[in-house]
């Protein structure tokens, strides 16, 4: 069946530094993909999504590129804030068949002023 | 405004007390689910529906039940409630078609969540 892996956390960064969460999946056809994100005591709301290999979701200042060759979405923003401090989830969504979204396990990112 | 609306937020209840999440969208979404979200699990399916009348298991449904009556709602029954679903409880509905008859799935759109403690 379908699964995706993310990094485990949490990652603790400084304001600034330059951030990476790795997410890599496993699913037949061509899934979209997408970065939710979970602030403190709120539910998760989308933060990008990408529907077809080597496009690129962006949104806040995150990028993340489909890749189909590595399997890989991983999320990337230049300079984190403290701002940006939540739980960050890779999910993929089926092409046709029956449509389950699968959810990886979720990453901690903490920043620090 | 957009949304899925959860309720109970915060319950407290005591081991065999059936309890109702209920769950409300207004987007007219076809898709909508249940997680539950624990530390180092992430988030679990418990229950989804494609379209009214039409649930199906997802991964943890044991001691859950759902229906579908209306597009709108899509209720979360813990009938005999056990302290190991103490537990975060989501929402979250899409406008994605069942079986892929778009072609193409969406995003999903998250309730604030239900934080459950059972005793």
């Amino acid at each position: 069946g379908d699964s995706v892996t993310q990094m485990e956390g949490p990652v603790t960064l400084s304001e600034e530094a330059f951030l990476t969460i790795n997410c890599t999946y496993t699913a037949t056809g061509y899934p979209s993909l997408f970065w939710y994100v979970q602030y403190p005591g709120e539910g998760l709301q989308l933060l990008l999504k990408a529907t077809k290999a080597d496009d690129k979701g962006s949104n806040k200042g995150f990028e993340a590129t489909y890749r189909k060759e590595t399997t890989s979405f991983h999320l990337e923003k230049g300079s984190v804030q403290v701002s940006d401090s939540a739980v960050y989830f890779c999910a993929l969504s089926p092409y046709g068949g029956s449509y389950i979204p699968t959810f990886g396990r979720g990453t901690s990112l903490i920043v620090h002023p | 405004e957009a949304q899925v609306t959860q309720n109970p937020r915060y319950l407290i209840t005591v081991t065999g007390k059936k309890l109702t999440v209920t769950c409300s969208q207004n987007m007219n979404h076809e898709y909508m689910s249940w997680y539950r979200q624990d530390p180092g699990l992430g988030l679990r399916q418990i229950y989804y529906s494609m379209n009214v009348e039409v649930t199906d298991k997802g991964d943890v449904p044991e001691g859950y039940k759902v229906s579908r009556k209306e597009k709108r709602n899509f209720p979360l029954i813990l009938e005999s409630p056990s302290p190991n679903q103490t537990s975060l409880y989501f929402c979250a509905s899409s406008l994605a078609s069942p079986l892929g008859t778009s072609g193409r799935s969406g995003e999903l759109f998250f309730g604030e969540g239900s934080r459950l403690t059972v005793l």
